[in-house]
């Protein structure tokens, strides 16, 4: 079964400091794709990020990379130079399966406040 | 990327009764997914709506409170039937991007409270 695992509720961060938001993932399939969104309050679901299995190199889009670690399984989320406008909910996601196109599986969230 | 429109942004119903909430994209798109997240959780895919044939549901999910339409390849609907407070929850459409699997863009979300 295929499964997303953020093991952070809530992250504190400092202003214009960098954040690593953890997470972690399971499944069988060798062809697989890792998503980041932020949520903020207003409710709507913001793309940040995506890593695909076979991606050599880590994503990066502005002030967000993707540091994947595919043999610990590991696709956490680094914000460089922490903004106010940051703090929202962010959600961890996978599609899977070589017949996938679209369906995504949730994390739990984390929940990131940043501090002026 | 894929720009949706989804209405309405909220509403608060009466227990009992219906509401359809539609989504509108801008290009066309081959499958259109129906999220739901409950206060303080994570999103839980509903169904997946194909263009020509029924709705694919997730476990847990029944054509009979979720019935799905897809008119078309830019647009789908969602009715939400006989609601309960239990149903209060933002809904979600979602559809892919050009690159296929590399993008999944959502639409703004309906929040809807039963009472």
């Amino acid at each position: 079964a295929q499964k997303i695992t953020q093991t952070q509720p809530g992250m504190f961060v400092q202003e214009k400091e960098a954040v690593t938001l953890d997470c972690t993932y399971d499944t069988s399939d060798p062809s697989y794709g890792l998503f980041w969104y932020k949520q903020p309050s207003s409710g709507e679901m913001i793309f940040l990020i995506y890593q695909g299995s076979y991606d050599q190199q880590n994503a990066t889009e502005g002030r967000y990379s993707l540091n994947f670690q595919k043999a610990r399984k590991s696709a956490n989320l680094v914000i460089s130079a922490s903004q106010l406008g940051d703090s929202a909910m962010y959600f961890c996601a996978m599609s899977a399966g070589s017949s996938n196109t679209g369906k995504l599986i949730f994390g739990q969230g984390t929940t990131l406040q940043v501090k002026p | 990327s894929a720009v949706i429109s989804q209405k309405p942004s909220r509403d608060i119903c009466q227990r009992g009764t219906s509401l359809t909430i539609q989504c509108q994209v801008d290009s066309q798109v081959t499958m259109m997914f129906w999220y739901r997240q409950q206060p303080g959780q994570s999103l839980t895919l509903i169904a997946t709506a194909n263009q020509g044939s029924e709705a694919t549901y997730e476990s847990g999910f029944v054509i009979d409170k979720f019935p799905i339409s897809r008119p078309n390849l830019t647009f789908s609907t969602l009715t939400v039937s006989n609601m309960s407070p239990e149903d209060s929850s933002i809904y979600l459409c979602s559809v892919h991007g050009t690159l296929q699997n590399t993008e999944a863009f959502f639409g703004q979300g309906t929040r809807l409270t039963v009472v």
